[in-house]
């Protein structure tokens, strides 16, 4: 069974450049969230979504960070313009249930560096 | 607002011998509490997790967890160790009522001895 699905894995890009990263969730699982980590600030939940319905963004850190959830088999996180202080693992989970019983199922993260 | 709190940032042990990660957790209303694991360069994924009934959790790996209402705490042990078990371990936790914002620790990194 796949898993979910992030593009891409790496990223180096430069100040003020835009940032789009990708997820695919499980077939089948009705909630995805979006984390970012650092050693800094740990992981952090950015948003999340329920049935493509963005539920609670109140970490996303600033108007820079969007995202967006067109259907139920992806999601984007897109960082315009991007800073160096964005530089960190962003990480793509989905859930299959909506009450927080629900276990996450991580991707392998997308690792951006902006210089 | 919930709230976990993980007492040790980095816990060094040898190999076979045992090991505790601690975990506590503020919150007004019951919760859901779950141990993830971190390996190098990879997503995190599900050790184990508590919803009710037996407060003793059984995970992956060998890996268990005492729920303690009375102390807020979901420590991790397990019995012995081995240099596989080398990871990052996040304590997190869940409220019934929220539709699945899960709040996880801040990470303790686990390094095993030979």
């Amino acid at each position: 069974d796949a898993g979910v699905i992030q593009s891409p894995r790496h990223e180096v890009t430069e100040m003020g450049q835009e940032v789009t990263l990708r997820c695919k969730p499980i077939s089948g699982h009705n909630s995805l969230f979006w984390y970012r980590q650092t050693m800094m600030r740990g992981l952090e939940l950015l948003i999340y979504f329920n049935n493509n319905v963005p539920i609670d963004d109140s970490g996303m850190p600033e108007d820079r960070f969007s995202a967006k959830m067109p259907n139920a088999s992806f999601s984007t996180l897109k960082i315009q313009p991007s800073e160096p202080r964005d530089s960190a693992v962003y990480f793509c989970a989905s859930s299959p249930a909506r009450q927080g019983a629900g276990e996450l199922f991580f991707g392998e993260g997308s690792r951006l560096t902006v210089l | 607002a919930q709230s976990v709190t993980q007492l040790d940032s980095q816990v060094p042990v040898f190999e076979e011998a045992p090991v505790e990660l601690r975990c506590n957790y503020s919150s007004s209303v019951s919760v859901y509490l779950f141990w993830y694991v971190q390996y190098p360069n990879q997503g995190l994924q599900l050790l184990l997790k508590y919803l009710s009934g037996s407060t003793l959790v059984k995970g992956i790996n060998g890996f268990e967890a005492e729920f303690n209402k009375s102390q807020t705490s979901f420590h991790l042990r397990k019995p012995s160790v081995h240099i596989s078990d080398t990871a990052e371990y996040f304590c997190a936790v869940s409220v019934y009522s929220s539709a699945s914002k899960i709040i996880f620790g801040s990470g303790t990194r686990l390094s095993i001895r030979p």
